[in-house]
């Protein structure tokens, strides 16, 4: 099975900067990887799909990239409403997620 | 509006049968693969059980195997979760998810979520 690892498990960051998050894989998932945001007492919202390409609507502060292993979402300049919590999905098998981010108010 | 809503969760006691749905509207659900996930109180998200556009093909997570069968009726634009023989570590906020076009197994559209408590 492959397990899907991210880091930090919390990051503190202030409005503005910029946000880096890693996802790693224990095998080879080529670019067969989402992320998700998920609000405090809301639905995850897709973010990123294979890899490096936004989902409708999401705004171009985040990107990601990566390949293989080792995977980054990256938000460039930290807005009040992106301080929540950030999971990785990979989608060579079935579906399986990280244990998540959580991007706090630092 | 395109939308998910779940209903039909609540308390059940172990070794107890429960039904969760999900109600389609603003899209074409037959034209999409569904998705149940769960979330359990303080933890990360766990895929559960996939279902083709027509119920040809589903799959579940081995956690779950044997015990939740997924169905949908799409002349209702519904989904469902049957769910039997459930233990505590069943406990979760159950979503269903629209998979984001065929065989990606990503979920562009997802529900409110039902919570599910299994205790005695």
């Amino acid at each position: 099975e492959i397990v899907l690892t991210q880091s930090p498990s919390t990051l503190s960051l202030s409005p503005g900067e910029r946000a880096t998050l890693s996802c790693r894989a224990s095998q080879n998932i080529h670019t067969r990887l989402a992320w998700y945001q998920q609000k405090h007492g809301q639905s995850p919202r897709l973010l990123i799909y294979d890899a490096s390409n936004r989902a409708t609507g999401v705004p171009a502060r985040f990107s990601g990239s990566g390949s293989g292993t080792d995977f980054t979402l990256t938000i460039s300049s930290l807005e009040p409403e992106d301080f929540a919590v950030y999971y990785c999905q990979q989608r060579s098998t079935w579906p399986i997620f990280g244990q998540g981010t959580k991007l706090e108010i630092k | 509006e395109v939308q998910l809503v779940e209903s039909g969760g609540g308390l059940i006691q172990p070794g107890g049968s429960l039904r969760v749905s999900c109600a389609a509207s603003g899209f074409s659900f037959s034209s999409y693969n569904m998705n149940w996930v769960r979330q359990a109180p303080g933890k990360g998200l766990e895929w559960v059980a996939y279902i083709s556009a027509y119920s040809s093909t589903k799959s579940y997570a081995d956690s779950v195997k044997g015990r939740f069968t997924i169905s949908r009726d799409n002349g209702k634009n519904s989904l469902y979760l049957q769910m039997s023989s459930l233990r505590a570590d069943d406990t979760a906020v159950y979503y269903c998810a629209r998979e984001f076009g065929s065989g990606t197994y990503y979920f562009d559209l997802w529900g409110q979520g039902t919570p599910v408590t299994v205790s005695s």
